[in-house]
């Protein structure tokens, strides 16, 4: 079975400050990525698809990189609305990270 | 607009059956893979089942297999999850998520509010 780490598990940053979090693959997955943001008591947003392709109405502020084992994501400048969980799947096995909180500093 | 409304959710005995719905709106469901996510309390996300879009292809977690049954009724727009055999360990919110495409191998585009499930005795 194909696990996904994320990295860090929480992040505390400030508000305009470029923010990265990491996803690794215990084997290559291609780019078979999607990034999701999960807000607390809400269902999670898709944000990001085939690792690099930004959903509809998602914020250019929000990128995805990578492929084969190890892909990001990038917050370019950290908005007020950004502090939230983030989630990235494999999504030919449908397996989630384990998540990454963004905390305000 | 496009929108997943679940239902069916509650507290049940462990043992217990209970039936999940997911009603689709806003879109032309027979043409697109639907899935179940649960996230158990202050827990991470949980992938749980798949139905393709037609209803003939099903894939399960290891952690409900054998025990949850996925089904949909294209002429109704409905999706259904009967979880059978509950556990503690199948506390959660469930949330019913569609396919970005048609096809099940995508990422999830549109998401349910969910429904909370609790077993406890």
């Amino acid at each position: 079975d194909i696990q996904m780490t994320q990295s860090p598990s929480t992040l505390a940053a400030s508000v305009g400050d470029r923010v990265t979090i990491t996803c690794r693959a215990s084997q290559s997955i291609s780019t078979w990525l999607a990034w999701y943001q999960q807000k607390p008591g809400k269902a999670p947003k898709l944000l990001i698809y085939k690792a690099s392709s930004l959903e509809s109405g998602v914020p250019s502020r929000f990128s995805g990189s990578g492929s084969g084992t190890e892909f990001t994501l990038t917050i370019s400048s950290l908005q007020p609305d950004d502090f939230a969980t983030y989630y990235c799947q494999h999504y030919n096995s449908w397996t989630f990270g384990q998540g990454t909180k963004v905390e305000i500093k | 607009q496009v929108q997943l409304v679940e239902s069916g959710g509650g507290v049940v005995q462990p043992g217990r059956s209970l039936r999940l719905s997911c009603a689709a709106s806003g879109f032309i469901f027979r043409t697109y893979a639907m899935h179940w996510v649960r996230q158990a309390p202050g827990k991470g996300l949980e992938w749980v089942a798949v139905i393709s879009y037609d209803g003939s292809n099903k894939y399960y977690a290891d952690s409900v297999k054998g025990r949850f049954t996925v089904s949909r009724d294209n002429s109704e727009n409905t999706m259904n999850l009967q979880m059978n055999s509950l556990r503690a360990e199948d506390t959660a919110v469930y949330y019913c998520a569609r396919s970005r495409g048609g096809n099940y191998f995508d990422s999830f585009a549109i998401w349910g509010q969910g429904t909370m499930v609790t077993v406890s005795s």
